[in-house]
């Protein structure tokens, strides 16, 4: 099964900072890598598919970028309503496995 | 609107079962997979089943194969769960899922509201 490791495990920033999230794939997976955004007691929601192509709806602060094995979410400038923890998926692979996810939160 | 309303859940004791429904609106059912994750108390989120567009075929995680079982009943727009021989590692709360296009190699866009399976003596 590939293996999806996420880091850091949590961090925490200012408002305005730019936030970088890593996500690595045990091997190739092209660009079938997926972001989700799990707000506090919320429900996971799709942010971006095929490692770059956001969601609509999703605001542009946020990118995605990568291919391969190595991964990336940005968020360009922290705000208050990006606290959440952020999951990598890979969905190439029968067992759509998910990352152990990235807390972020405000400093 | 795509809407996904999940039902079942509930106390169990370890070794008992229990049947999960979600019911879909706002698309064409039968033309998409769907999925089950969970997320185990204060965990991440575990892949556990899919099933295609009209049933045919089913996938399961190691952690559930042999005791879940995924169907679905394309008439009713509606998706189960049925979970036997549940043990305590198995307390987490449930999501249906719908995948992104038709097919299974997508990630998965619309999201049930979850439903808490409790497996204690």
């Amino acid at each position: 099964d590939i293996q999806m490791t996420q880091s850091p495990s949590s961090l925490s920033a200012s408002v305005g900072d730019r936030v970088t999230l890593t996500c690595r794939a045990s091997q190739d997976i092209s660009d079938y890598l997926a972001w989700y955004q799990q707000r506090p007691g919320k429900v996971p929601r799709l942010l971006i598919f095929a490692a770059s192509t956001l969601q609509p709806g999703v605001p542009s602060r946020f990118s995605g970028s990568g291919s391969g094995t190595d991964f990336t979410l940005t968020i360009s400038s922290l705000q208050p309503e990006d606290v959440a923890t952020y999951y990598c998926q890979n969905f190439k692979s029968v067992s759509w496995a998910f990352g152990q996810g990235t807390r972020v939160d405000i400093k | 609107e795509v809407q996904l309303l999940q039902s079942g859940g509930g106390l169990v004791q370890p070794g008992g079962s229990l049947r999960l429904s979600c019911a879909a609106s706002g698309f064409t059912f039968v033309d998409y997979a769907m999925t089950w994750v969970r997320q185990s108390p204060g965990k991440g989120l575990e892949w556990v089943s899919s099933i295609s567009g009209r049933g045919t075929t089913t996938f399961y995680a190691d952690s559930v194969r042999g005791r879940f079982s995924i169907s679905r009943d394309n008439s009713k727009n509606t998706m189960f769960l049925q979970m036997n021989n549940l043990r305590a590692d198995d307390t987490a709360v449930y999501y249906c899922a719908k995948y992104y296009a038709s097919g299974t190699f997508y990630p998965f866009d619309s999201w049930g509201q979850g439903t808490l399976v409790t497996v204690s003596s």
